[in-house]
């Protein structure tokens, strides 16, 4: 089974600064996706960015990036620019590709973002 | 427009009423999943709709009963339910179960935060 790793539980940022979070993952297969949710204190859950496992290129999302390192199994996100706004809880996912594969969450990173 | 509606925001019952949570999205979507969270932890799927079939029921008691009464619409009903119930229930919809293109990107609701006493 497909696991997902979030090594920090919190992590803190000055405004204006740029903060990278951490996720690795276990596969054995080759085809998937990964995904980061962001969860703000109000708890909608919202897709940050996603990125297929095909594709060398690293993903991005105006001040959001990805680090994508297929054989390392690691894909972390680096938020640019840091803003009070972005203070939440961030959940990598994982996805099989293929039929009905569900998402696997990692346990999450609260970010708090200092003014 | 990723809008994925969820009713009511908030809701306390007791642990002999009936109640249902109402989900709507109007994206096109034909999946559509049920997640329960607690604090500071990620959500767990409970259920999924596929062309409102139920496709995964992931050992959820019997008295969590779900109902897709078309391709918008999802609910959640309640009964008897037990204070570790207590959680934010997240619904979800996708485009549907495959994975081409973003077909299989899962956008989430804002939640319907429930009180069991």
């Amino acid at each position: 089974a497909q696991t997902v790793t979030q090594s920090q539980p919190e992590m803190s940022v000055q405004e204006a600064e740029t903060v990278t979070l951490s996720c690795t993952y276990d596969t054995s297969e080759s085809d998937y996706y990964l995904f980061w949710y962001k969860q703000p204190p109000s708890r909608q859950m919202i897709l940050v960015i996603r990125q297929e496992a095909y594709k060398q290129q690293n993903a991005t999302e105006n001040r959001f990036s990805v680090n994508f390192q297929k054989a390392a199994k690691s894909f972390s996100l680096k938020i640019s620019d840091s803003q009070l706004g972005d203070a939440a809880m961030y959940f990598c996912a994982y996805r099989s590709a293929g039929y009905g594969n569900k998402l696997v969450f990692g346990a999450g990173t609260i970010l708090r973002v200092k003014s | 427009d990723t809008e994925v509606t969820q009713t009511p925001k908030h809701l306390v019952m007791g642990m002999t009423n009936k109640k249902s949570l109402k989900c709507e999205q109007h994206m096109g979507h034909r999946a559509m999943y049920w997640y329960k969270q607690k604090a500071k932890k990620p959500p767990e799927l409970m259920f999924v709709y596929s062309y409102e079939k139920l496709s995964i029921n992931e050992s959820v008691p019997s008295r969590f009963s779900p109902e897709c009464p078309n391709s918008s619409l999802l609910n959640l009903h309640l009964h008897a339910l037990q204070p570790e119930d207590s959680a934010l229930y997240l619904c979800a919809s996708s485009q549907d179960l495959r994975s081409s293109g973003s077909r299989e990107t899962q956008y989430f609701g804002p939640g319907t935060r429930l009180l069991v006493l």
